[in-house]
């Protein structure tokens, strides 16, 4: 079975602090993303990588950064955390480059920024 | 960004009713997805349809994309308190890349 583990559940941090939310996968995936999911909104892509060092935006990129050094582990990085980043964050994996393909998602990190 | 509406937004049902729920865009998908997630877990693909008119069956679940590949439905028939949560669409943008673009989600409560 793929498994992708999130570095944590739950996370509470204050205004202003930097946060790194870590995910890894077991499955020897390309590609990975890290989406953030509120109520009404779904899920929303904010950056993904479909290699080593290689990253791409989504559609919500602002205030967020990410860094993936090993293909296992993709982490996303808020400079300075900010109230309208609480959220659920999702990280998920996928083989190949077909669209079709199934992600594999991780539990999720629920963060509440205070 | 093409955005994927699903409705309802919440569906509470009876044990052993039937139910659909939809997915409707302005924009043309080259495949489309369905996910099931759970409380405190991520999405799990139920499954993946790529053909225009498609649909697919799984046990209870009935799946259909559009003609035009711009929409899908979910049925469930006679639905379990097994079957709550929240399901989401997503569809694929023919990129190349393995890009979903996901739906606003419907959640289902199933009462015993």
């Amino acid at each position: 079975d793929v498994k992708v583990t999130q570095s944590s559940r739950y996370l509470v941090k204050r205004t202003g602090e930097k946060v790194f939310l870590e995910c890894v996968q077991d499955m020897d995936h390309e590609n990975m993303f890290w989406y953030r999911q509120d109520p009404g909104l779904g899920l929303r892509l904010i950056y993904f990588s479909y290699d080593v060092k290689m990253k791409e935006k989504g559609d919500i990129p602002e205030g967020y950064s990410v860094s993936r050094e090993k293909k296992e582990r993709f982490s996303l990085i808020l400079e300075s955390a900010s109230t309208n980043q609480t959220s659920m964050y999702l990280c998920a994996s996928s083989f190949g480059g077909l669209e079709e393909e199934t992600q594999y998602f991780g539990p999720g990190t629920r963060l509440l920024v205070l | 960004t093409q955005l994927l509406e699903q409705s309802p937004q919440f569906l509470s049902i009876q044990e052993g009713e039937n139910l659909t729920v939809y997915c409707n865009s302005s924009s043309v998908f080259s495949s489309l997805q369905w996910y099931r997630q759970e409380p405190g877990e991520g999405p799990v693909l139920l499954v993946t349809v790529v053909t225009g008119g498609e649909v697919k069956k799984l046990k209870r679940l009935t799946f259909q994309f559009g003609d035009a590949r711009k929409d899908s439905s979910l049925h469930i028939t006679a639905a379990q308190p097994g079957d709550t949560g929240l399901y989401l669409c997503a569809g694929g943008n023919q990129t190349g890349a393995n890009n979903l673009f996901f739906g606003t989600g419907t959640r289902l409560t199933v009462i015993p």
